[in-house]
């Protein structure tokens, strides 16, 4: 099974900061990379797919990036809704996996 | 608009049963990849299981592969999640998902729990 790493897996940032998440795959994954935020008793929801792509409705301040084994997922300036936990998610293999998530604090 | 709507759920012993059930609505189901995806309390989300437009393409994860079965119903627009021999491990909240291009899962249900305690 492909493994996801994510790093950091927490960080706190301020309003208007630029913020980064990294997620790495244990193998080549080409492009077939997902990123999902998650909030407090809600269900995920898709930002990004196919590494690069944003999902309908997305602010433009979120981005992503990468192919084979490493990705980013960048929010160009941070607002106080962006408060969550987001997790990669691979869709290369039979058999989908999630990373650890990291969880996005606002100072 | 799409909605998905989980039921089913509730606590159940170990080694018990129980069949999740997923109400989809505002597309046309047999047009989709469809997946079942849990989350236990504090932790990231974990695939489980996938099933093709058709019903011919069937995966599952390795920690649940010969307990659970997941079934589609493309006239009654409903998926379908049997459990069996139930564990501990098993207690999670579990999401009904729409899988589409590339393998996004697009939508998501609001959940339902499973708790399997004695």
């Amino acid at each position: 099974d492909i493994q996801m790493t994510q790093s950091p897996s927490s960080l706190s940032a301020s309003v208007g900061d630029r913020v980064t998440i990294t997620c790495r795959a244990s193998q080549s994954i080409a492009h077939f990379l997902n990123w999902y935020y998650q909030k407090p008793g809600k269900a995920p929801k898709l930002l990004i797919y196919a590494a690069s792509n944003l999902q309908s409705g997305v602010p433009s301040r979120f981005s992503g990036s990468g192919s084979g084994t490493d990705f980013t997922l960048t929010v160009s300036s941070l607002q106080p809704e962006d408060s969550a936990t987001y997790y990669c998610q691979q869709s290369y293999g039979a058999l989908f996996t999630f990373g650890p998530g990291t969880k996005v604090n606002i100072k | 608009e799409v909605q998905l709507v989980e039921s089913g759920g509730g606590l159940v012993q170990p080694g018990g049963s129980l069949r999740l059930s997923c109400a989809a609505s505002g597309f046309t189901l047999g047009d989709y990849w469809m997946h079942w995806v849990r989350q236990a309390p504090g932790k990231g989300p974990v695939w489980v299981s996938g099933v093709n437009h058709d019903g011919t393409d069937i995966r599952y994860a390795d920690s649940v592969k010969g307990r659970v079965t997941i079934s589609r119903d493309n006239t009654k627009n409903t998926l379908y999640l049997q459990m069996d021999s139930l564990r501990a491990e098993d207690t999670a909240v579990y999401y009904c998902t729409r899988g589409s291009v590339s393998g996004r899962l697009d939508y998501w249900g609001q959940g339902t729990l499973v708790t399997v305690s004695s």
